[in-house]
């Protein structure tokens, strides 16, 4: 499978404690972008790479999420001291060059829940 | 700030039949893209159509058909000769030109009758 590969798929973790998840995009899209979904609602921006450039942020990001994408192929996503608030699912997508000149591509996401 | 919204938080049709799933957005953008994304049960989002503001032509694909009235800021979803695979949440998405920012609706959640 050559798509957006994303792992885990499920992540149950109590409140307080941190998580990771990682994302591999298509081998040759330079950029890459993390959403959350809520139920019920859209993808929500959080952030994008740009190869390892981190361009963009949204204000959802708060202090306690970290998005990294070393040598500008994977790409983490951390969140620190968990609360019941970040249960979602986590979104990865990548494309080849900006979405407005090619088509971003989905991972199957990550589904977080905080107890 | 732009804003999509989708009005339909449901629908459902009979395979077969035809269906046209609303979105309306706010901008003051003159120079922008739009988009309608699939995203079936436990699967990845995949892009169904997009449009350029620019461009006065609706964009079509296969059974999938726009109606961009971008005065009336309006981007529908026509899908012709419904069938089964068609069952998924439909997301409207709105992009500023030079942004890498997609804006999504709430979604509409579609569902094919056999």
């Amino acid at each position: 499978d050559t798509g957006v590969s994303q792992d885990p798929r499920h992540k149950i973790t109590k409140r307080g404690q941190n998580v990771t998840f990682r994302c591999d995009p298509i081998s040759e899209h330079n950029r890459l972008y993390w959403y959350r979904q809520t139920l019920g609602q859209g993808p929500e921006f959080l952030t994008y790479f740009q190869n390892e450039a981190q361009l963009e942020k949204s204000r959802l990001l708060s202090d306690r999420f970290s998005a990294e994408r070393p040598k500008g192929s994977f790409s983490t996503l951390e969140i620190q001291r968990t609360e019941q608030g970040d249960s979602a699912m986590y979104l990865c997508a990548s494309s080849l060059t900006g979405i407005s000149n090619t088509e971003a591509f989905f991972g199957q996401g990550t589904r977080l829940t905080v107890v | 700030a732009q804003t999509v919204t989708q009005s339909q938080p449901e629908m459902s049709v009979q395979e077969a039949e035809t269906v046209t799933l609303s979105c309306t957005y706010d901008t003051s953008e003159s120079n922008y893209y739009l988009f309608w994304y699939k995203q079936p049960p436990s699967r990845q989002m995949i892009l169904v159509i997009r449009q350029e503001a620019y461009k006065q032509q609706n964009a079509t694909e296969n059974r999938f058909s726009v109606n961009f009235q971008k005065a009336a800021k309006s981007f529908s979803l026509k899908i012709s000769d419904s069938q089964l695979g068609d069952t998924a949440m439909y997301f409207c998405a709105f992009l500023p030109q030079g942004a890498q920012k997609l804006v999504f609706g709430q979604g509409t959640r579609l569902t094919i009758n056999p």
